[in-house]
């Protein structure tokens, strides 16, 4: 059974850090890109950042460049989102996600983990 | 980036009744779209990927279609588990994603 468990969050003041995990489990998880989404309370979707399986390639959505960092270690199956600088528009809760994709055909984000939140607040 | 525009912002539907959902890309994303679903309290599940494959596990009365920048959501005859929030999502851009805004289905 497919399951990723995320940790790590909490409440931290602004211009603080946080490091969130997700530990994988049942499936082959140097096989898959991974990704961080959020959701702000009460609000919608909101796609953080993506790794490659190899941990070679790292995309951000614009609002945490430079100060979001993803990483995975496929020896602990584990994916991590270190979060320097802290705003308040930072919190929600925060998801991992595992997808395939492939230059034959995708499929985005069909395990999820069951989040995780932070609160940014002083 | 692509914006992606769902409607209606929520959506009343009888039990039984069929419910159609939008989703508008702001240029084309192929068939490289998504659907999800969300109870609350709960994390988000994929329903629908490549505009009309149905995910793992998924039931029969769930339906998408469309390519380019009109998509649609078809569930045929709503359930109670249904009534939930759905969102569309667009990975033509891989590894660049954006999600709509979600659409709110609720029970009438």
């Amino acid at each position: 059974e497919v399951q990723l468990v995320e940790s790590g969050g909490g409440l931290v003041q602004p211009g603080g850090s946080l490091r969130l995990s997700c530990a994988a489990s049942g499936f082959t998880f140097s096989s898959y890109w991974m990704s961080w989404v959020r959701q702000a309370p009460g609000k919608g979707l909101e796609w953080v950042a993506n790794i490659k399986q190899d941990g070679s390639e790292k995309y951000y959505v614009d609002s945490v460049k430079g100060r979001f960092t993803i990483s995975r270690d496929n020896a602990k199956n584990s994916l991590y989102l270190q979060m320097n600088s802290l705003r308040a528009e930072d919190t929600a809760v925060y998801y991992c996600a595992r997808s395939s994709i492939y230059s034959y055909g995708s499929i985005p984000f069909d395990y999820w983990g069951q989040g995780t939140l932070v609160t940014v607040s002083s | 980036e692509i914006v992606m525009t769902q409607s209606p912002a929520t959506l009343s539907v009888s039990p039984g009744e069929r419910a159609t959902l939008s989703c508008r890309a702001s240029q084309s994303v192929s068939s490289n779209l998504a659907w999800y679903q969300q109870k609350p309290g709960q994390a988000p599940r994929l329903l629908i990927y490549g505009a009309s494959t149905r995910a793992t596990g998924i039931p029969a009365r769930f339906s998408g279609s469309g390519s380019g920048t009109e998509f649609t959501l078809t569930i045929s005859s709503l359930q109670s588990e249904d009534f939930a929030v759905y969102y569309c999502q667009q990975y033509n851009n891989w590894p660049s994603v954006t999600f709509g805004q979600g659409t709110k289905l609720e029970i009438k």
